[in-house]
């Protein structure tokens, strides 16, 4: 069966460090891979999304980027966060032409 | 580009009673996918029920089903018999690159 593993779950953060989240996937070959960030009491942002080791989509211009060094692993990074990183991020797959959209259970970042 | 819109922030019902949470959305799309997804306290998003666009009967699970009005691009979650364990904020989603509303938070009183 395919689950979807993100780490760490919660991590506090001074504003100026950087960022590393990380986000995998099991059980299934060339996923589409998908970040969101949800402000508190907000929806679901879309950040960044690929289809393919190395091809990443931007949504929004900010202070993140995203990479997919391979099939299965999606990073969120930052070189400097700012307090408005702050929130909570969610790693999301699904499989090319399949419907259905699988979340990971999140990290909750403060930055501080 | 594609927007979902849920208008109500909040809502409450009794225990055992029905709720309807509404979405409107706009696409300049024939075929595409709608959701709906539960987050409970825990965060964790969970996929309630979803839709096929280009299917006219409407998708039922259990005791959730929609109504979905392709011509109006409404998309409404109906929870029969609420129970407890229905509190969460609920999202409407537009596929692809799933786009979501802002959410309902539906309390369900005990």
């Amino acid at each position: 069966s395919q689950t979807i593993h993100q780490w760490p779950a919660t991590l506090v953060q001074p504003v100026g460090s950087p960022l590393s989240l990380e986000c995998t996937v099991e059980g299934t070959s060339n996923p589409n891979l998908y970040w969101y960030r949800q402000a508190a009491g907000r929806g679901l942002q879309l950040l960044f999304y690929s289809v393919g080791i190395g091809q990443i989509s931007s949504e929004v211009p900010q202070n993140l980027s995203a990479s997919r060094p391979q099939d299965r692993q999606f990073i969120l990074s930052s070189k400097k966060l700012l307090l408005s990183d702050s929130g909570f991020y969610l790693c999301a797959w699904t499989q090319q032409g399949n419907y259905g959209y699988t979340f990971g259970s999140g990290t909750r970042l403060t930055v501080v | 580009a594609q927007t979902v819109t849920q208008s109500q922030p909040e809502m409450s019902v009794q225990e055992a009673e029905t709720v309807t949470l509404s979405c409107t959305y706009d696409t300049s799309e024939n075929n595409y996918y709608l959701f709906w997804y539960k987050q409970p306290p825990s965060r964790q998003m969970i996929l309630v029920i979803r839709q096929e666009a280009y299917k006219q009967q409407n998708a039922t699970e259990n005791r959730f089903s929609v109504n979905f009005q392709k011509a109006a691009k409404s998309f409404s979650l109906k929870i029969s018999d609420s129970q407890l364990g229905d509190t969460a904020m609920y999202f409407c989603a537009f596929r692809e690159k799933l786009t979501f509303g802002t959410g309902t938070r539906l309390t369900i009183i005990p």
